[in-house]
This record gives C-alpha cells, structure tokens and sequence, in this order.
C-alpha cells in the first residue's frame, strides 16, 4: 500500500480482555515502531523491529505489553488483560532502512477504549 | 534522560500570518536528530520538518523554518503565511539511538 495501514481504527474491549493490533508497513520498509499515545499528550516509545529482530522493547509498560513481527513486515501488538490505563491511541511507524531509521512514517493509529 | 518540552499548550494565528511555536529539549547526547510533526484531526502524524544536531543551517521547507539553538538546546518551528490547513496539534520531536521522544504538543488553530 502506499502507506502505514493499522487496523482496527477502533477497538473497545472489556477490562480483563486480550486484544491484538495490526500494523501493516510500508512494503520494504526495514524498521517498525509502535508508541502509545495518551489523551492530550505526545507518544512514547514502546517498541523497535529491525526486519523481524526486536532490538528494543525498552519502553513496554508491562509484560501484558507484547509486539512481534514474524516475518519481518506486518507487526502485531498485543494487549493482555486489558486494564483502564491501556486506554489510549496506539500508533505504529516505518521507516526505510535501519540508517534512516528516524525518517519515519505513521499509521493514523488505532484508538482503545477499556471499559 | 532525554526530555522535550513544548510550553505553549494552545496557540492561535491569523490566516496568512507568521506564527513560531517553541520547544526545548534535554540531553546529554552529541549525535541526534529533531523534528516537528503534524497531527491532524485525522491523528495521522505528518512530518513538517528534520534538522541533524550537526548541521548549523537551519533546515526549511516551504512555509515552514526553524530555529535550532544547540548551545540553548532550543527548536522552535516558524509558520509563514499561515492557512487553514495549518489548523493541527504540532509535536516537536527528538531522535537518538532507537528512540523517539516527543512533547505533549502545542494546538495551533489558523483563524479565518
């Protein structure tokens, strides 16, 4: 596609739930990243892929918190045990090459809502 | 630890215009990269603008400059002959290592 496509837009879960969130890159891309963004504030880093390497999960708020990238280009998100402060717009971000790798370009996000 | 503070929560400008938003940041870094993105209703974060810490000229792209301060650790983002279209919450953004940070961004609204 022409660019970084998440999916779904919206998900609303139960508190306890599991979800999953879908990050397709641009095609090539080398490098992945997912931030989380909270209402009124600027995203923060969770996690990093070079290709399907997860070379930094620094900023993964809790092992409920797990990212993979199998095969190196679609990336999935994971959510266990939903809990209310999970609660905001996750974004994910592509990136050329691993030296441009702060060239970056983002999805439009998928919006959570934990009830 | 790396910090980036935009202190201007809301910020308007009227159509055509000049407006300049602030942002400072905190690091202890030599080799690093600042940007500022656009974030529309949309929620889809556009670049606007990047500047390499090494480079003294100060990058610009159309209607759109900034202000790099290294020494200050300052980069504020010039708005020139604003448009609606301009309308958008702005994210200063710093770049090191594997890492993003950015500030909890500025509200531009372009008035008619």
């Amino acid at each position: 596609g022409a660019g970084v496509s998440q999916s779904p837009r919206y998900k609303v879960a139960k508190r306890g739930q599991d979800v999953a969130l879908r990050c397709d890159p641009i095609s090539g891309h080398v490098s992945l990243f997912w931030y989380q963004q909270a209402l009124g504030q600027g995203p923060e880093f969770l996690t990093y892929f070079q290709n399907e390497a997860q070379l930094d999960k620094s900023g993964l708020p809790s092992d409920r918190f797990f990212a993979e990238r199998p095969e190196g280009s679609v990336s999935t998100l994971k959510i266990q045990r939903t809990q209310q402060e999970d609660s905001a717009v996750y974004l994910c971000a592509s990136s050329p090459s691993a030296v441009l790798k702060n060239i970056q370009y983002f999805g439009a996000g998928t919006r959570l809502s934990v009830l | 630890a790396q910090t980036v503070t935009q202190s201007q929560p809301e910020m308007s400008v009227q159509e055509a215009e000049t407006v300049t938003l602030s942002c400072t940041y905190d690091t202890s870094e030599s080799n690093y990269y600042l940007f500022w993105y656009k974030q529309p209703p949309s929620r889809q974060m556009i670049l606007v603008i990047r500047q390499e810490a090494y480079k003294q000229q100060n990058a610009t792209e159309n209607r759109f400059s900034v202000n790099f301060q290294k020494a200050a650790k300052s980069f504020s983002l010039k708005i020139s002959d604003s448009q609606l279209g301009d309308t958008a919450m702005y994210f200063c953004a710093f770049a090191t290592g594997n890492q993003f940070y950015f500030g909890t961004g500025t509200s531009l609204t372009v008035i008619p």
